[in-house]
């Protein structure tokens, strides 16, 4: 259980252009859904934190008219990376969580497969 | 905000035994967790501490301490399969953002 479906895998824009990457929760609703950068051999950096039907909360250095983060549903985020540059290639990560109604604690984090994004 | 640190490279024999420490600083901690990447792959959950001590999933088992702002990850009888990157990670802030810490390549050798 827990699956998220992240698409697409991979994606090669020309510069200038928007991309925009789909986030599901296929088997559970998530409570908040989380966007990742990853450059080469490095660690991940949080993007942003979005919960359904809320603007999303952008960490710092992040531009939020250039990365804009849709949470419609409890089971849907997407990720538009507009005016795409080269310096913006990277892999974009998902991830998700749930509270558990019994426990109160809310899940660990469960990830989308990515998408590594090349923009030439 | 927060500040993970760990090794950044470890070599360990196949069979043995590694351990991967983690320290941080954190404001409103909730718990820290371990996630496995291989090289391409996207993060796997692997273990989460919010209270000290001792947690044991086969052979992974991870420790935390709150006083001391530390934890870490110990994986037995390792396996080839092991070699990948660890990442600890702690929860925090009212929505539990989970924030990465710089990771820790693990080499397991014949």
């Amino acid at each position: 259980g827990a699956v998220v479906s992240q698409h697409p895998s991979w994606v090669i824009c020309k510069s200038g252009t928007s991309v925009k990457i789909e986030c599901r929760s296929l088997d559970f609703q998530a409570t908040t859904m989380f966007w990742y950068r990853q450059f080469p051999k490095q660690s991940l950096m949080l993007m942003a934190t979005s919960n359904e039907g809320s603007k999303a909360t952008y960490e710092q250095g992040v531009e939020k008219d250039k990365f804009l983060i849709n949470h419609a549903s409890l089971t849907l985020s997407t990720l538009t990376v507009t005016s795409a540059h080269p310096e913006d290639s990277s892999f974009y990560i998902c991830s998700a969580l749930y509270r558990d109604r019994r426990s109160s604690y809310n899940s660990p984090l469960h990830f989308g497969n990515g998408t590594r994004l090349t923009v030439t | 905000g927060q500040s993970l640190e760990q090794p950044s490279e470890v070599t360990a024999v196949e069979g043995a035994i590694v351990q991967i420490n983690c320290t941080y600083q954190t404001s409103g901690f909730y718990g820290l967790s371990w996630y496995q990447q291989h090289d391409g792959g996207a993060p796997t959950f692997l273990s989460y501490n919010a209270l000290d001590g001792l947690e044991e999933t086969g052979r992974f088992s991870s420790f935390l301490s709150r006083s001391d702002s530390y934890g870490y990850l110990l994986l037995q009888e390792l396996q080839m399969k092991d070699s990948a990157s660890y990442f600890c990670a702690v929860s925090s802030g009212g929505y539990q953002k989970v924030t990465f810490g710089t990771g820790t390549k693990l080499q397991v050798i014949p």
